[in-house]
């Protein structure tokens, strides 16, 4: 049963620390997408990658957020530095190219003292 | 722009209610409509999908039908058990393999 893995499941850091989030897409799925869920917002795209190229990370504050794939096996999402607004479920989800219908891993739980 | 509004929540009901969570889209193009479901401490899952005007998603006993004329996207299910418990979500599709999602409708079933 392919399932979209996230790493880590839950993390508590300090202000001002780097966090790093780490996915693993389903093998073969070529689209991958990072999406943010809070309480007051909702779930909210941050950025996706087709083949490993970014195609829209408008959704990312761009002064303290990068998403990259460094090989189609493995996405991340970095924070540096954080802040407590950052405080959030992150999740990751993939897909087939052409297919609309997306795959989400479990969340990484962010809380930012 | 496009968008997805669900009905809000929380909704309540007893075991074996009948149910219906209300969805509409923003009528641009025709989109792929999509019912997902969250339950607590996990991701997101497909629940149920439909691609064109007139055909009905199901899964689980959940049923969605694609209403062009009303641009609406209902979920229904006909008797609710307490492991149907979970957050639903609405979304439409984007263009570009994005989906936009509606806000989520929280529904708690009742022994």
């Amino acid at each position: 049963d392919a399932r979209v893995t996230q790493t880590p499941r839950h993390k508590v850091t300090e202000m001002g620390q780097e966090v790093t989030m780490r996915c693993q897409p389903i093998l073969g799925h070529n689209t991958v997408f990072w999406y943010r869920q809070t309480m007051m917002q909702g779930l909210e795209l941050l950025a996706y990658f087709r083949n490993r190229a970014p195609l829209d990370d408008s959704g990312m504050p761009k002064d303290r957020f990068s998403a990259e794939m460094p090989d189609a096996t493995l996405a991340t999402l970095k924070i540096q530095p954080s802040e407590p607004r950052d405080s959030a479920v992150y999740f990751c989800a993939s897909g087939l190219l052409g297919a609309e219908t997306q795959y989400f891993g479990p969340g990484t739980r962010l809380l930012v003292l | 722009g496009d968008s997805v509004t669900q009905m809000e929540g929380p909704v309540t009901l007893s075991e074996e209610a009948f149910l219906t969570i209300n969805c509409t889209y923003t009528a641009t193009g025709y989109p792929s409509l999509f019912w997902y479901v969250q339950y607590p401490g996990e991701g997101l899952q497909l629940l149920l999908k439909a691609t064109k005007a007139d055909d009905k998603g199901s899964n689980k006993g959940f049923e969605a039908t694609y209403r062009k004329e009303t641009t609406s996207f209902h979920l229904e299910k006909g008797s609710v058990q307490v492991s149907d418990s979970a957050v639903y979500f609405c979304a439409r599709g984007q263009g570009a393999q994005k989906l936009v999602f509606g806000q989520g409708t929280r529904l708690t079933i009742n022994p």
